[in-house]
C-alpha cells in the first residue's frame, strides 16, 4: 500500500516564529488533506490540496503532485497552533494518514 | 457547526462486552467512514460505507466489527467482545464532494 511520511516528528517553536512541515507519499494520489488535531482530539480540516498552493490566514500549503510531496507553512506561530498536524492522502476509497508532526509553540 | 456528531463522547466498558458507537450526519450523505486512533498513534482506516453497503474495509475490520445504518440516518459501529487493545478514539467521517470531514470522536476505554 501507499506510504505517507511526515517530518519533522516533533517541533518546538517560540511564539512568532515560522515553520514548514513536510509530507511525502509513495504513490500518485487524487486527494491530499492537512488536519490539525487539537488538544481535545478533534481533527480540524485545514486544507484540501491535491495540487497547487492555497492560503488561509497564517497558514498556507503547497502540493507538488508530480514529486509526491506537500508542505504546510505556519507563519507567525501562536500558542493556539500547538497540537498534532496530520497529512492524509486518498488511496482507493479511504484516507491514509501519516504519523503526524507534534508542534509545541512556547510563549 | 460540526459536519457529524458522535455519541457517546467517552465510553468505558469491560473486556468482553459489546459496544455500539453512533454517528449522526448533519445532512444526508452517501459516503461514511470509520477510523480509529490508538493513543499517541496515527489515524487508521477501518471501513467505508456507501449507499448502505460496505465499500471497503481494512485488515483491522475483522469479524469483531460491524457497521450498519439501522434507521436511515444514524450510522453505527458495533464492536463485539471488546479487547484491551480496542481502547482508542473512534472517528466517524462523512465524504464531501472533495474532502472528508470528521466527527469529534468517541473515546473508548476497555478495562
Amino acid at each position: 500500500g501507499i506510504q505517507v511520511e511526515q517530518s519533522p516528528p516533533d517541533l518546538i517553536l517560540q511564539e512568532g516564529a515560522n515553520s514548514t512541515l513536510r509530507c511525502n507519499f509513495s504513490d500518485s494520489v487524487n486527494n491530499l488533506q492537512w488536519f490539525h488535531q487539537n488538544p481535545w482530539g478533534q481533527l480540524i480540516n485545514l486544507f484540501y490540496i491535491p495540487s497547487g498552493t492555497k492560503q488561509n490566514g497564517r497558514l498556507s500549503a503547497t502540493t507538488v503532485a508530480t514529486e509526491r510531496y506537500s508542505l504546510l507553512y505556519i507563519s507567525s506561530s501562536q500558542t493556539t497552533d500547538s497540537g498534532v498536524y496530520f497529512c492524509a492522502v486518498e488511496y482507493g476509497n479511504k484516507l491514509v494518514f501519516g504519523a503526524g508532526t507534534i508542534l509545541r509553540v512556547k510563549s | 457547526e460540526p459536519e457529524v456528531t458522535q455519541t457517546p463522547s467517552h465510553q468505558v466498558t469491560q473486556m468482553g462486552q459489546e459496544v455500539i458507537l453512533r454517528c449522526v450526519p448533519i445532512s444526508n450523505h452517501l459516503y461514511f467512514y470509520w477510523y480509529r486512533q490508538i493513543l499517541g498513534q496515527k489515524v487508521e482506516f477501518l471501513v467505508s460505507f456507501y449507499n448502505n453497503e460496505i465499500s471497503e474495509k481494512s485488515e483491522i475490520f475483522d469479524d469483531q466489527f460491524s457497521v450498519e445504518r439501522p434507521d436511515g440516518s444514524n450510522f453505527t459501529l458495533k464492536i463485539r467482545s471488546t479487547k484491551l487493545e480496542d481502547s482508542a478514539m473512534y472517528f466517524c467521517a462523512r465524504g464531501g464532494v472533495y474532502e472528508q470531514y470528521f466527527g469529534p470522536g468517541t473515546r473508548l476505554t476497555v478495562t
